[in-house]
């Protein structure tokens, strides 16, 4: 079945370090988007990608970093300059933008310790 | 910039019970209205999506409906279940990379 795998799960994170989230898609969609959840807040956009080896900056683009070397994989870094990350993260995948909807992948909660 | 509105922010109902759940958009030059449903700790779940040239969705006891000239779909679910329970979200795309969506109408089903 086609699908966006996100791993991993949980993850924790020490000050000071950069984590990547992974993310994979089979759906052959030629967009890709990174979202943070936060309690009480609606999902806010971090970075997106149209095509491959191009990205572009969300609304919350500062301590993240992003790459899209192949069409199925967008993996998201927190680095250290993040001085909030811990959140539900999620990834997304589309055709296009704003015509045949948007597919969701499970997750990631990232937790600073 | 797109802002969407969700009310209510959340609705308990008894099992069996009809309800509606609204979505508000302010910028009606979208493409389509997706309705998405979460539950506690999971991604997105599509339940429903209407393109701009349709008024109606239908997947089993689900209903959504656009109107674009008020800014307005509801999501209708019949005879309601405890597991119906979970965060209900909306969002419209304007062929732009940018989704807005709502803060969600949190459901709950009273068994």
């Amino acid at each position: 079945d086609g699908g966006i795998t996100q791993s991993p799960k949980y993850l924790f994170r020490k000050e000071g370090q950069n984590v990547t989230l992974s993310c994979e898609q089979n759906l052959n969609h030629d967009a890709m988007y990174w979202y943070r959840q936060d309690p009480g807040q609606g999902l806010r956009l971090i970075y997106y990608s149209q095509i491959v080896n191009d990205f572009q900056k969300g609304d919350i683009a500062e301590g993240y970093s992003v790459s899209r070397e192949k069409k199925e994989s967008f993996p998201l870094t927190v680095t250290s300059a993040q001085k909030n990350p811990t959140a539900f993260y999620l990834c997304a995948s589309s055709v296009e933008p704003g015509h045949y909807g948007y597919t969701f992948g499970s997750g990631t909660r990232l937790t600073v310790v | 910039k797109q802002e969407v509105t969700q009310i209510p922010a959340a609705l308990s109902v008894p099992e069996g019970e009809n309800l509606v759940l609204n979505c508000s958009f302010t910028d009606s030059a979208i493409y389509n209205l997706q309705w998405f449903r979460q539950d506690p700790g999971k991604g997105l779940t599509s339940l429903l999506l209407i393109q701009s040239s349709q008024r109606e969705q239908t997947s089993g006891r689900l209903n959504a409906s656009l109107d674009k000239s008020s800014g307005r779909s509801t999501l209708y679910i019949a005879a309601s279940q405890p597991g119906d329970s979970a965060t209900y979200l909306c969002t419209g795309g304007a062929g732009s990379y940018q989704l807005t969506f709502g803060k969600g109408t949190k459901l709950s089903v009273i068994p």
